[in-house]
């Protein structure tokens, strides 16, 4: 059971937007910062939001982030079949004092 | 460019230990805070420990405190994880990563080592 909240599967066609959602709490969502990784399969996470709704050098701006409360969205638009991975939400917990990641959302782009 | 490398993995029986590396370059090692992360077969992230970039401050999840040690040699650019009283739920591929700033030992986690699969079974 991981402490964030996302759902397991998303889907949408080519070219089309999706959202994921990620829900939390006060001790972390709610005051730290969310980032989002990509895990296409077989490789390492990669980062790609930070800081709530910044994006590293190279990711393209299709990929955005933002947080409200205790909750926090990744959105992807323009989607294309090379964006099927895993994608994890991440943040600090105030209260345990360490790391938290979501429990991860597949997304298939039909 | 910035490259991570873990290594150290392998088979262990329960109850043994295994003590993990992390090689980095391409950046100033000793500025970041640095993170283990697993993934277990099938399953996905988890946060494992973080350490300053000092190595003064060392935080760890529940699941491996007190059988885990996170440390770091900066002088050789290495990050480690001891790992002692192994048990079958720790079978995961363990991933380094780095801090994306200087300032704290928080997420978010920039680079990434490509993992090191540790399998705990007799």
């Amino acid at each position: 059971q991981s402490v964030l909240t996302q759902p397991p599967s998303v889907s949408a066609a080519p070219g089309q937007k999706v959202t994921i959602s990620c829900s939390g709490s006060s001790s972390n969502i709610g005051n730290n910062y969310v980032s989002w990784y990509q895990q296409l399969p077989g490789s390492a996470p990669k980062l790609l939001i930070y800081d709530n709704n910044n994006r590293p050098s190279g990711i393209p701006d299709r990929f955005s982030g933002s947080k409200s409360g205790t909750s926090a969205t990744l959105g992807i638009t323009g989607l294309q079949t090379g964006d099927e991975a895993d994608y994890y939400c991440g943040t600090w917990d105030s209260s345990l004092i360490a790391g938290v990641f979501g429990g991860g959302t597949k997304l298939t782009v039909l | 460019q910035v490259q991570l490398v873990d290594s150290g993995g392998g088979v262990v029986q329960p109850g043994r230990s295994l003590r993990l590396s992390c090689a980095a370059s391409g950046f100033t090692f000793s500025s970041y805070a640095m993170h283990w992360v697993r993934q277990a077969p099938g399953k996905g992230l988890e946060w494992v420990a973080v350490i300053s970039y000092d190595g003064n401050y060392k935080y760890y999840a529940d699941s491996v405190k007190g059988r885990f040690t996170i440390s770091r040699d900066n002088s050789k650019n290495t990050l480690f994880l001891q790992m002692n009283s192994l048990r079958a739920e720790d079978t995961a591929v363990y991933y380094c990563a780095s801090a994306r700033t200087t300032v704290t030992v928080k997420p978010p986690l920039d680079y990434w080592g490509q993992g090191t699969l540790v399998t705990v079974s007799s």
